[in-house]
């Protein structure tokens, strides 16, 4: 199984402060790695998907980078609404796995 | 656009059985394999099981193996999930979700809840 590990599990961040997420992948996964958005009462939101692609009505702040086992998750100049749980996840063999989570909350 | 819509979830009581259906549009189905995600109250997302777009190769994760049995139809475009001998830390929001040729798509989920 693939780990997924996940830094920092928590965040509190004041608005338009940088925030970055780091993944670490116990193996290597190429790109095949996804980010995602969970706020209460609401389906996961893709973010950026394959690493450092970009989803349509996405707001250009969220970018990813990093491929092998390091990836990051940048969102510049946080707005309120961002306060959420972010995930990582990879999908590079048939059995998927995701970080743990980090919880952004706003100061 | 690539639509994925979940259903038959609701209240189950603990060792009852439960199918999920998930309704997929919008793209080639029988070209990518599926899978199934949960996320239960308070937890992290958790993957469920995938299954092969030919249904040759099925997997699923400790925690529902032996239990749980996923199955599609490509006639219909739809994928399954049954749910046997459920459990109360079965209780979650599940999710069908496909990653394909540059595409992540996720449905809006369908919520179980086991309780007596």
């Amino acid at each position: 199984e693939i780990v997924l590990t996940q830094s920092p599990d928590f965040q509190s961040v004041t608005p338009k402060q940088k925030v970055t997420i780091t993944c670490r992948a116990s193996q290597s996964i190429g790109s095949m790695l996804h980010w995602y958005q969970q706020k209460s009462d609401q389906s996961p939101k893709v973010l950026i998907k394959f690493a450092s692609q970009s989803v349509s009505g996405v707001p250009s702040r969220f970018r990813g980078s990093g491929s092998g086992t390091d990836f990051t998750l940048t969102i510049n100049s946080l707005e309120a609404e961002d306060a959420a749980a972010y995930y990582c996840h990879q999908s590079s063999n048939s059995t998927w796995t995701f970080g743990q989570g980090t919880k952004v909350e706003i100061k | 656009e690539v639509q994925l819509v979940e259903s038959g979830g609701g209240l189950v009581q603990p060792g009852r059985s439960l199918r999920l259906s998930c309704a997929a549009s919008g793209f080639t189905f029988d070209d990518y394999a599926m899978n199934w995600v949960r996320l239960a109250p308070g937890k992290g997302l958790e993957w469920v099981s995938g299954i092969s777009w030919n249904s040759d190769h099925r997997d699923y994760a400790d925690s529902v193996k032996g239990r749980f049995t996923i199955s599609r139809d490509n006639a219909k475009n739809s994928l399954y999930l049954q749910m046997n001998s459920l459990r109360t830390d079965d209780t979650a929001f599940y999710y069908c979700a496909m990653v394909g040729r540059g595409e992540v798509s996720w449905g809006q989920g369908t919520l179980v809840t086991v309780s007596s």
